[in-house]
């Protein structure tokens, strides 16, 4: 019973590389969310998907890009890394809007850019 | 846009003391508010959503309350492993239930 996966748990980046953080969940789950949190600060949405093949900006998409080619895995991918991206991340999944169901949770990558 | 505030933004209590974290909202329709509880290291664990005013639920010492304006967690009689931080989150009409979230209570129970 995985739930939400989030790959790798710890890297340091420099700036300019890029890298793309992983997630999958095995609860079939339509909708999926990235966010980012900083110290002392609450989650926020980076993208989100309500299903294959659809996506969209959340609150703070600058610098980032996502796909969804299938139900389970849901990619994020930093270009050009900059020490503002700095943060934990956090991926989560959740059904329909309809069901008002709460999101579920990896326990999030943590990336360091130097 | 919607807004969620918490207070107290860090809490420490002695064992057996309750006590109340608090949550202020501001929502374009509230379908739902969510706690959630994040311990160091991991990402955030649901512990109950809240529909509508004068709704309550209950979790071995912890309670959540719900009003127009705010939410109230209560922790009755709190032991050391109640050691967390607390989230508030809402989900409004204005998006794929994508949540708002507040910047969450740290609460630390001393034995």
């Amino acid at each position: 019973n995985a739930g939400v996966t989030q790959t790798p748990k710890f890297r340091i980046l420099k700036i300019g590389q890029s890298m793309t953080l992983q997630c999958t969940q095995d609860m079939n789950h339509n909708y999926m969310y990235w966010y980012r949190q900083d110290p002392g600060m609450g989650l926020k949405l980076i993208y989100y998907s309500v299903g294959a093949g659809i996506t969209d900006k959340g609150e703070v998409p600058n610098g980032y890009n996502v796909s969804r080619s299938t139900t389970e895995d849901f990619p994020l991918r930093l270009e050009l890394a900059a020490p503002s991206q700095t943060s934990v991340y956090f991926c989560a999944s959740t059904t329909r809007a309809i069901s008002n169901q709460p999101q579920h949770f990896g326990d999030g990558t943590r990336l360091s850019i130097l | 846009e919607d807004q969620v505030t918490q207070s107290p933004e860090a809490l420490r209590l002695q064992e057996g003391e309750s006590s109340s974290l608090n949550c202020s909202y501001t929502v374009s329709g509230l379908r739902g508010l969510f706690w959630y509880r994040q311990d160091p290291g991991k990402g955030p664990e649901f512990l109950f959503t809240l529909y509508s005013a004068g709704e309550e639920k209950e979790k071995e010492r912890l309670k959540a309350t719900l009003t127009k304006k705010e939410s109230f967690l209560h922790i009755t009689a709190p032991k050391p492993e109640d050691s967390a931080t607390y989230l508030c989150a809402v989900q409004g009409n204005s998006g794929y239930s994508t949540l708002t979230f507040g910047k969450g209570t740290m609460l630390l129970v001393s034995p």
